[in-house]
């Protein structure tokens, strides 16, 4: 069955700490793998998007990893700030003869606190 | 550029009642899609379409309809809404990669 199964549920931190946020999938076959942030009361927001021979990318404080062996996934969030409230979602898409199909983790609510 | 807007923000329906949830995009996209998100669950795919005059299933079709006879505009139909249709529903649209969601339109159902 394909998956996504994040963790934790939800993460409470103090401004200006890090935070790692864990996604594990089980979704085949793998295509590219998305971080969204989701802010309340609005649409996802794209981060990061990661195909299957990247490691690691980054976009200003955040940062993703991707094992394709372990099919694990993290997000990582430097100096964290107020504005980075919000949830944060792992998709992994999969990708059969051209008609991508989407797998949608339920997200890490990611609370910060001044 | 406004990306994706959809209407309304909020809707209260009595069940057996019908709507459409509106989503417009001026990105050009030929990719367009409706999702449902439940409270504590991932997005779940209704109907997507690949382009004007082109729609198909996703995972979660039942009870509901669309159709896409423009490149910008890709509307959702409640027939008979019932209380299992209570939801935050979100139209997205893409080009290649990258998928662009709108704000959501919050629908609860009584």
């Amino acid at each position: 069955k394909n998956q996504v199964e994040q963790s934790p549920q939800s993460l409470i931190i103090l401004e200006g700490k890090n935070c790692t946020l864990q996604c594990n999938y089980t979704v085949s076959p793998f295509s590219n793998l998305r971080w969204y942030k989701q802010d309340t009361g609005r649409g996802p927001v794209s981060l990061t998007i990661m195909t299957f021979s990247e490691n690691t990318k980054s976009n200003g404080r955040y940062t993703a990893t991707l094992d394709a062996d372990t099919k694990q996934s993290s997000l990582h969030i430097t100096a964290s700030q107020l504005s980075d409230s919000a949830s944060y979602i792992c998709v992994v898409i999969r990708s059969n003869f051209g008609n991508e199909k989407l797998t949608f983790g339920t997200g890490t609510r990611l609370t910060i606190i001044p | 550029n406004a990306g994706v807007t959809q209407t309304p923000k909020f809707r209260i329906l009595k069940i057996g009642q019908s709507m459409t949830l509106q989503c417009t995009q001026d990105m050009n996209h030929n990719y367009m899609y409706w999702y449902r998100q439940d409270p504590g669950m991932g997005l779940k795919l209704i109907y997507y379409s690949v382009g004007a005059g082109i729609t198909d299933k996703g995972e979660v079709p039942n009870g509901y309809n669309v159709s896409r006879s423009t490149t910008e505009d890709f509307p959702l139909r409640l027939e008979l809404a019932a209380p299992s249709q209570t939801s935050v529903y979100f139209c997205a649209s893409s080009w290649v990669d990258e998928q662009y969601f709108g704000p959501g339109t919050r629908l609860t159902v009584t």
